[in-house]
């Protein structure tokens, strides 16, 4: 069966730190993959969505970039956070060219910057 | 921008109730999806209506899509304490997903 690993689970990083958020993916190959963000109490905005290795497309511009190294490994990264890149960050994954159908979310990450 | 819009923002129901969230989005889809999301947790799929579907079952869950309204609804019949959760319609277009803003379900023992 597919598993979605998130880490880590929560994470609080002063303003301008450099910030590492890594998801993989189990038990399926050549997913696509996503990466989203929730504000408390709101809903998901996408971020960046990978359809293979190296390909990455960015939904919202920001100080916020993504790499996918391996097929099933995704990584959200920064150079120097800001107070507003505070949330709840979640990772997904669906069938390749099934962009449109279910989706699988990890658990998340919860980041406070102070 | 955000495509769906779900209704009420907020519902509170004692248990054995009948709850029913409504979504409403703007332009052309492929399929209509709901998701459950537990207070801190990721995002769980309940049910995809394709867009030639009017109605879909799902044990105690029920959708219906009405494309010419641009709109979709999610019943959950015989509401349990363990249904207490945040409800989010998304709707799928190229390659992804828009989620709205979310349904929070409060049921009370």
């Amino acid at each position: 069966s597919q598993t979605i690993h998130q880490w880590p689970a929560t994470l609080v990083q002063p303003v301008g730190s450099p910030l590492s958020l890594e998801c993989t993916v189990e038990g399926t190959s050549n997913p696509n993959l996503y990466w989203y963000r929730q504000a408390a109490g709101r809903g998901l905005q996408l971020l960046f969505y990978s359809v293979g290795i190296g390909q990455i497309s960015s939904e919202v511009p920001q100080n916020l970039s993504a790499s996918r190294p391996q097929d099933r490994q995704f990584i959200l990264s920064s150079k120097k956070l800001l107070l507003s890149d505070s949330g709840f960050y979640l990772c997904a994954w669906s069938v390749q060219g099934g962009g449109t159908d279910t989706q699988y979310f990890g658990p998340g990450t919860r980041l406070t910057v102070l | 921008s955000q495509q769906g819009e779900e209704d009420p923002q907020a519902l509170s129901i004692q248990e054995g109730e009948n709850a029913t969230m409504n979504c409403s989005y703007k332009t052309s889809i492929n399929n209509l999806q709901w998701y459950r999301q537990n207070s801190g947790r990721g995002l769980v799929h309940l049910i995809l209506i394709r867009s030639n579907e009017r109605e879909k079952h799902s044990g105690r869950l029920r959708v219906t899509l009405d494309t010419s309204k641009k709109s979709s609804s999610l019943l959950i019949t015989a509401s349990r304490a363990a249904d207490t959760a945040s409800y989010f319609c998304a709707t799928a277009g190229f390659q992804k997903l828009v989620f709205g803003t979310g349904t929070r379900l409060l049921v009370s023992p």
